[in-house]
């Protein structure tokens, strides 16, 4: 079957820098996406990974090794508006979005 | 508008009754979905649409019907509600004609099913 696993909730300090791991098996593989939801709202585009390594994009970068079915995104320079449930998701050999749970990310100050 | 939009925002509904879930994207995007999102679990998607005209089953279709008459509008029906049909149910779109493989979603529709 197919399978995305990321940890349910992680906290961290405001300032601070965070990884959230993600690793996944499924039937192919056609890219890995990160999207930040916050409670309650709809689930908003943060990157996309098709090939191996590191995309950086402001306080926020995602890196893929697709020989380990891994991912990880790495914010940075934390904020309080950071805290929100990250999704890790794998575009699969027929182009459909197989969706992790989510990790709840907790900002503290 | 500019996006996508979902209606109603939010609804509770008698088991049993029918239900139609609205979905209306202004991006002139080919593929849009229907996932619901429940406590716990990762998005599942529901139905999906390629192109105007065609539909698809995703991997929870069991009590939900779709139509796409145009490339604007992806309704989802609920014809006969059941209380494990209560979830924040998603429309989403992506431009996959232009080899855009990015989903972009409407705000969400919180459905209670009593």
């Amino acid at each position: 079957g197919q399978n995305i696993d990321q940890p349910t909730e992680m906290t961290a300090t405001e300032g601070a820098i965070v990884q959230i791991n993600c690793t996944y098996q499924t039937s192919g593989f056609n890219g890995l996406f990160w999207y930040q939801q916050h409670a309650g709202e709809a689930p908003t585009f943060l990157s996309y990974n098709v090939l191996d390594g590191l995309e950086e994009k402001g306080r926020f970068s995602s890196f893929l090794s697709r020989s380990k079915g891994y991912s990880y995104l790495l914010l940075k320079e934390l904020q309080m508006k950071d805290s929100a449930s990250y999704l890790c998701a794998v575009l699969d050999s027929n182009y459909q979005l197989i969706w992790g749970a989510g990790t709840k990310l907790i900002i503290k100050p | 508008i500019a996006g996508i939009t979902q209606a109603p925002t939010s609804q509770i509904l008698a088991a049993g009754r029918r239900m139609t879930l609205r979905c209306t994207q202004d991006m002139r995007h080919n593929a849009m979905y229907w996932y619901r999102q429940d406590l716990g679990l990762g998005l599942r998607l529901i139905h999906y649409s390629n192109t105007a005209g065609t539909t698809g089953k995703g991997e929870v279709p069991d009590g939900y019907s779709v139509s796409r008459a145009n490339t604007d509008d992806f309704p989802l029906t609920l014809a006969s509600a059941v209380p494990s049909q209560t979830s924040v149910y998603f429309c989403a779109s992506s431009d996959t004609s232009s080899g855009g493989e990015t989903q972009y979603f409407g705000p969400g529709t919180r459905l209670l099913v009593l």
